[in-house]
């Protein structure tokens, strides 16, 4: 497809589970951003990839997250022993370049723990 | 520190009214603003930026904000609401020192009487 593509679409786990999210950017965008969107709440950025750089990791909540990269392909955010908390939704943009203003969004992925 | 924030979580309108959605943002120079929209069940767009050209930047569906630097505002405005504008809009900054993250507000949802 053209766009940015994420999945799973919905996540159901039990607390304590690990979960992995995937966020396939459009072709050649070099600049990668998840955010995360809590019920009722704005976008909180989680972390941003840009090229063969080293990722800015300053939005992750805590160590139970992480997020990996491979080239300027496909990302994997990966929550370990999942809380309550971590519901949300998950989204992943794309860019052209490292700044542009205009980034690309998915649909998000819905993530429920119970 | 809030660096921006969307007056009203939600506000409603009637067909054919005046559309005013609220951005103020906290920073002492000014930032790259922008707008984006969130149809249901779709990913967020860009509606439209301003990168410190004209104050007054038009977007797209007849949507255009104004940056009013002595107010520290960039709201939103469209003459004359459509039952299509029924969306979440949310507002946006990237402050001069915030790297490549763009901040984002809590989100305005609009409704639309007929």
């Amino acid at each position: 497809g053209a766009g940015v593509s994420q999945s799973p679409s919905n996540k159901v786990t039990e607390k304590g589970k690990d979960v992995e999210l995937r966020c396939d950017p459009i072709s050649g965008h070099t600049a990668l951003y998840w955010y995360r969107q809590r019920l009722g709440q704005g976008l909180e950025f989680l972390i941003y990839f840009q090229g063969n750089s080293a990722p800015d990791k300053s939005g992750l909540p805590s160590d139970r997250f992480s997020a990996e990269r491979t080239g300027e392909s496909v990302s994997t955010l990966t929550i370990q022993r999942t809380q309550q908390e971590d519901s949300a939704v998950y989204l992943c943009a794309s860019s052209l370049e490292s700044f542009t203003g205009e980034l690309f969004f998915g649909e998000g992925s819905r993530l429920t723990v119970l | 520190a809030q660096s921006v924030t969307q007056l009203g979580s939600h506000v409603s309108v009637s067909e054919g009214a005046l559309v005013l959605l609220r951005c103020n943002y906290s920073s002492s120079v000014p930032p790259y603003l922008f707008w984006y929209v969130q149809y249901p069940n779709q990913g967020l767009q860009l509606l439209l930026k301003y990168t410190s050209a004209a104050t007054l930047v038009k977007g797209i569906n007849g949507f255009e904000a104004e940056f009013k630097k002595s107010e520290t505002s960039f709201h939103l405005t469209k003459p004359s609401a459509h039952m299509s504008d029924a969306a979440e809009y949310f507002c946006a900054v990237k402050l001069n020192n915030a790297g490549n993250m763009l901040t984002f507000g809590g989100g305005t949802r609009l409704m639309v009487k007929p």
